[in-house]
């Protein structure tokens, strides 16, 4: 079984600075992928940037990075230059490749961006 | 771009009515899913289909889920005799070959 754990429930931040939100999981499988979703008030899910799992180099997407340390089962999610249309629910997940592929959820965490 | 779509955005049914949320997945995606999310919880996993058959359903699937792909095109998740628990979002999500799995817009579910 999987287990994805974001322990900041709220984070602030000022446009145009940098804030990282952190993401921890746990599984068994040998072979999985992470991921970092977006969900602004509309509710709709947007991916944000992946990770699979046997590529030691950190994914980016613009201005979003991540930091993947495998041994310590850590997935952070940075956003540099801080945007107003950032605000939104952050939900980190995985992915197996035994189990069809099916997303476990960490709780999430809300990001405000201030002006 | 191609995208996920689904139908109705809003449904409210009373308890005990039977509802069927409809998804359009991305054409040529072969593994779809449903998720739900309560207001103010996290997103859970209800199945995956695969190859016209669930591949793996949680805990919260019972016997008062079922899912269907009637034709090409469709996906659909139909809740027997709904709860006032069943009140959620009701996501689809598809994906091709690669693990990434793009969502819908969710369909909001308010049974009353």
């Amino acid at each position: 079984a999987q287990t994805v754990t974001q322990s900041q429930p709220e984070m602030s931040v000022q446009e145009a600075e940098t804030v990282t939100l952190s993401c921890t999981y746990d599984t068994s499988e040998s072979n999985y992928y992470l991921f970092w979703y977006k969900q602004p008030p509309s509710r709709q899910m947007i991916l944000v940037i992946r990770q699979e799992a046997y590529k030691q180099q950190n994914a980016t997407e613009n201005r979003f990075s991540v930091n993947f340390q495998k041994a310590a089962k850590s997935f952070s999610l940075k956003i540099s230059d801080s945007q107003l249309g950032d605000t939104a629910m952050y939900f980190c997940a995985s992915s197996g490749g035994t189990s069809y592929g099916k997303l476990t959820f960490g709780q999430g965490t809300i990001l405000t961006v201030h002006p | 771009e191609p995208e996920v779509t689904q139908t109705p955005s809003h449904q409210v049914t009373q308890m005990g009515q039977e509802v069927i949320l409809r998804c359009v997945p991305i054409s040529n995606h072969l593994y779809f899913y449903w998720y739900r999310q309560i207001l103010g919880q996290k997103v859970e996993f209800l199945v995956s289909f695969y190859n016209n058959e669930i591949s793996e359903k949680s805990e919260i699937f019972d016997d008062q889920f079922s899912v269907e792909r009637p034709d090409g095109s469709n996906f659909t998740l139909k809740i027997r005799s709904t709860k006032l628990e069943d009140s959620a979002m009701y996501f689809c999500a598809s994906r091709g070959l690669a693990d990434t799995q793009y969502f819908g817009p969710g369909t909001r579910l308010t049974v009353l």
